[in-house]
Formats: C-alpha cells, sequence, structure tokens
C-alpha cells in the first residue's frame, strides 16, 4: 500500500525567500502524486498534479515540484514567498485500485508561515 | 474542473442527534469520496460511493454510522448519525475528474461541532 510522509509539520520562511515543503512516497511509482493546498475555515485547492509526462511540474501561484524516482521524493518548491502563501499544504498519492477506481493517500500535512 | 458544492458549510448539534450532508457536483463523474478531517489533521478517508454500487467504507468507519446514499451522478449524501463531541469535524466530498482531467476535487467542505 502507498504511504506519503511529509517531513516538517510547520515551515516557517520570510517573506521573498524560498519555500520548500518536503514530501516522500513510498517506493512503487504511484500513477498520480498531488500537492493541494487549504488555506483556513476552506476546502482543498489543487495547486499541482504528477502524471509522469514530465519530472518538473508547474502549479498554480508560481509553484512547482519536482519527482525524483531515486530519492522517491516530490518536494514543492516555490522561489519566493508572499504573505498570502500562508496556508496548509498536502501531498497526496493516488494510486488505481483492482476495480479500476481510485484512492488517495494524504500526508499529515506541512503548515507554512510567512514571516514579513 | 469540478465545481463541487456541499450543504451545510457548517452546524451545530447536540449530542445524538443525526445530520445529512450533501454534495453537488456540476458534472456528471462516477467516483465520489467522503472525507473526514478533525482539527489540525490530514485527511482521512470514510468511504467510496460510486455511483450504481454500495459505498464502500474504509477500516474503522461502518454503515450504520455514516449512511451514504449515491443517487445519481453528480450528487450523494453522507449522514453522521447519534453524533458524539468525537464526531466534531470538518466532513468533505471529493470527486476524481474521469475520463477528462483525472484530478481530484473537492468541495469547501462542512464544518460540524457536536455540543
Amino acid at each position: 500500500a502507498q504511504s506519503v510522509t511529509q517531513l516538517g509539520s510547520h515551515v516557517s520562511v520570510s517573506e521573498g525567500a524560498l519555500v520548500l515543503l518536503r514530501c516522500n512516497y513510498s517506493s512503487s511509482v504511484p500513477p498520480y502524486l498531488f500537492w493541494y493546498v487549504q488555506y483556513p475555515n476552506q476546502g482543498l485547492q489543487l495547486l499541482l498534479k504528477y502524471t509522469s509526462a514530465a519530472t518538473l511540474v508547474k502549479g498554480i501561484n508560481g509553484f512547482e515540484a519536482e519527482f525524483k524516482k531515486s530519492e522517491t521524493s516530490f518536494h514543492l518548491t516555490k522561489p519566493s514567498a508572499h504573505m498570502s502563501d500562508a496556508a496548509e499544504y498536502f501531498c497526496a498519492v493516488s494510486d488505481q485500485e483492482d476495480t479500476g477506481g481510485f484512492k488517495t493517500i494524504f500526508g499529515a500535512g506541512t503548515r507554512l508561515f510567512v514571516k514579513a | 474542473s469540478a465545481v463541487i458544492s456541499q450543504k451545510p458549510s457548517r452546524d451545530i448539534c447536540q449530542r445524538g442527534t443525526s445530520l445529512t450532508i450533501q454534495c453537488q457536483v456540476d458534472s456528471q463523474v462516477t467516483m465520489m469520496f467522503w472525507y473526514r478531517q478533525q482539527p489540525g489533521q490530514s485527511l482521512t478517508l470514510i468511504a467510496t460511493a460510486n455511483q450504481g454500487s454500495e459505498a464502500t467504507y474504509e477500516s474503522g468507519f461502518v454503515i450504520d454510522k455514516f449512511p451514504i446514499s449515491r443517487p445519481n451522478l453528480t450528487f450523494s449524501t453522507l449522514t453522521v448519525s447519534n453524533m458524539s463531541p468525537e464526531d466534531s469535524s470538518i466532513y468533505l466530498c471529493s470527486v476524481w475528474d474521469r475520463p477528462f482531467t483525472d484530478t481530484q476535487y473537492f468541495g469547501p467542505g462542512t464544518r460540524l461541532t457536536v455540543l
């Protein structure tokens, strides 16, 4: 069964600094990897998705993630943090089941704080 | 992308009562899911509700406590029965948008507080 680990429950950066949120998945390569963002009192918004078409995936709001099979990682980055990036970020792995459906497993989440 | 709405957006309920949460999608989808997000926690899958079949529940969740209906390809309900304070959570509806974007989308959630 797939699993996903997010390193660091809290990350704090200064405005304008690099954002790096770490995510590692279990050893078997999943069909899909996602990053979602959750702002306070809201649902999950898709940031980006990996589907094996390209190892570097660009998402919304200036975020991107690189799939590294050798490291079983899918870390999320943004060159310059903005105050509006403060939120909870979830890495997720989706695998196809024998029934043809999909099951998604979520990491524990990383809360990003942005200091002025 | 699929746009999902949920009703109610929040509710405060008394112990022992039940609440039914509605999920409406703006397109026809086969795969629909219900998640629970306890305060400060990640998402836990409650069940998968595919149209035309019985809902499939994850370990730790049972139909008597969380009955689900899926009458068509755009709508589902989740009932939280005989509630206790431990059921206080955000409940999220989600769909897998196939064959169009092959992406999972989420509704805004229902914030439930049980007193």
